[in-house]
């Protein structure tokens, strides 16, 4: 049973405009949520994370929107560079400890 | 500041052999982690090790195991490989453990034939 998950597999948009990703994930104990970025042959890269005791968190073009009474996050990207064009997986931290991943979502930036 | 290094990077096995995979953390960090990638299954936490001693293991087979030495590098085995073991298998590496911020590295890909 996946604990986060993220329901769009693909995301297309055009340069300049907003990307919005988003996860759910099941589990009200998790407290702290983390964004990475994969390029093709690479590791993830970290992006950006919040604690769930904030609602938004910033970096520049990225920000992460967080509602927990949802259990629910997103990623904004604004605005959108063809450089941005990757595989984008959000992860929480579990009641292990460890951090558990949602399966990713491929966002197309088209110049 | 050297990132997490991994080793090999590209491997080919055969069913029913065993491989070791290398991980050297950030220097300082003494979390390991590994991650299992899969293609339709996103990140899959095998296990992780702190100051050498296995803190999380993830619900994969007693065929994969793990190792970390003294100086916080870390090994990760797989015995009896079978085809579904093909796979990209990441380590990460995290100062505070891997409920925190952890950095990967490039990976091992490992193909089963």
């Amino acid at each position: 049973d996946q604990q986060v998950k993220q329901n769009s597999p693909s995301l297309s948009v055009q340069e300049g405009r907003i990307s919005i990703l988003n996860c759910d994930y099941t589990n009200s104990m998790f407290d702290y949520f983390l964004w990475y970025k994969k390029y093709p042959a690479e590791g993830p890269t970290f992006l950006i994370s919040i604690s769930s005791i904030k609602d938004k968190n910033e970096d520049g073009r990225f920000t992460v929107f967080l509602n927990k009474s949802a259990k629910h996050l997103s990623l904004h990207i604004v605005p959108s560079q063809p450089g941005d064009s990757a595989v984008y997986f959000c992860a929480a931290r579990g009641s292990q400890g460890n951090l558990i991943f949602g399966k990713g979502t491929k966002l197309s930036v088209k110049p | 500041k050297a990132g997490v290094t991994q080793t090999p990077r590209y491997l080919i096995k055969t069913r029913g052999q065993q491989v070791t995979l290398s991980c050297s953390p950030i220097s300082g960090h003494r979390s390991v982690s590994w991650y299992q990638q899969t293609p339709g299954q996103g990140l899959q936490f095998l296990f992780e090790y702190f100051s050498e001693t296995q803190r999380n293991k993830g619900n994969f087979p007693g065929r994969f195991s793990g190792r970390q030495f003294s100086n916080s590098r870390s090994e990760m085995n797989v015995s009896t490989l079978e085809l579904g073991d093909s796979a990209l298998y990441l380590c990460a590496s995290s100062l505070l453990g891997s409920g925190n911020t952890i950095y990967f590295g490039e990976g091992s890909w490992l193909t089963v034939v």
